[in-house]
C-alpha cells in the first residue's frame, strides 16, 4: 500500500517569502505526483503535478521537487500572497492506475 | 460551467433517513471518484467508477454505502440509514481517464446528520 506523511502540520510564512510544503511517501514503485490547494469550504484546487521520470517542474510561481531515492516531494512557493494561505495536500499514484493516496496536508498561513 | 458539478452543496439529514449525492463530471471526463473529508483531515478514497463500471470500491463501508454512474446522468453517491458518523465533506472528482491526468474536483456535499 502507500502511505503519504506531511513533515508540518502548518507552516506560518511572511508575505512576499518562500514558502516550502514537503511530503513523504513510502511505495519506491509511485510514479505520479500532484500537488493540490484547497481553500476552506471548496474542494481541492489541481495546482502541479510530475511524473517520476522527472525531478523537478515549474509553474507560475510553483516549485514541485522530486527526490525518488528518498521518497520526498516538496512544493516551493515564490513570492508567497494571502491568496495562497490555504491547506495543501499531496497526492501519489502507482503504475497509471487513475487512484492515487492523498496525504493529510499542511495548512500554510500567509503573515501579511 | 466546464467544472465539476456536485449538488446539494449541503444535506441534512435525520439518522436512519437516506442521502443521495449527486456528482457531474467535467465534459470529456469518462472516470468518477468519490471522497470523503473529515475537519482538518486528508481525503479518503471510496470509489472510483467509470460508465456503468465500478473499478475500485475498496474504500467504501460494506454496508449502506453505494455508488453508481449510470449510462446518462451523474454519478450518485447513496447512503442508506445515516448515522452521526456519516457527517463529512463527500468530494467527488474527475479525469479524462487517459494516462496520468490529474482529477478535477467539485466543491462537495456537506452532510450532517441530526
Amino acid at each position: 500500500g502507500e502511505s503519504v506523511g506531511l513533515h508540518l502540520p502548518t507552516l506560518s510564512v511572511q508575505e512576499g517569502d518562500n514558502s516550502i510544503i514537503n511530503c513523504a511517501y513510502s511505495n519506491s514503485a509511485s510514479d505520479y505526483f500532484i500537488w493540490y490547494k484547497q481553500e476552506s469550504g471548496k474542494g481541492p484546487q489541481f495546482i502541479i503535478d510530475i511524473r517520476s521520470n522527472m525531478d523537478k517542474r515549474q509553474g507560475q510561481r510553483v516549485t514541485v521537487l522530486l527526490n525518488k531515492t528518498v521518497k520526498h516531494l516538496s512544493l516551493q512557493i515564490a513570492a508567497t500572497q494571502p491568496g495562497d494561505s490555504a491547506v495543501y495536500f499531496c497526492a501519489v499514484g502507482l503504475g497509471g492506475y487513475q487512484k492515487v493516496t492523498f496525504g493529510t496536508g499542511t495548512k500554510l498561513q500567509v503573515i501579511p | 460551467n466546464a467544472g465539476v458539478m456536485q449538488n446539494p452543496r449541503h444535506l441534512v439529514r435525520r439518522r436512519g433517513q437516506e442521502a443521495r449525492l449527486r456528482c457531474s463530471p467535467m465534459k470529456g471526463h469518462s472516470h468518477v471518484y468519490w471522497y470523503r473529508q473529515l475537519p482538518e483531515e486528508g481525503l479518503k478514497f471510496m470509489v472510483y467508477l467509470q460508465k456503468e463500471n465500478i473499478i475500485d470500491e475498496s474504500g467504501m463501508p460494506k454496508e449502506r454505502f453505494s455508488a453508481e454512474f449510470p449510462k446518462e446522468g451523474p454519478s450518485i453517491l447513496r447512503i442508506q440509514q445515516v448515522v452521526r458518523g456519516d457527517s463529512a465533506a463527500y468530494f467527488c472528482a474527475s479525469s479524462p481517464g487517459q494516462g496520468l491526468q490529474p482529477q478535477h474536483f467539485g466543491d462537495g456535499t456537506r452532510l450532517s446528520i441530526l
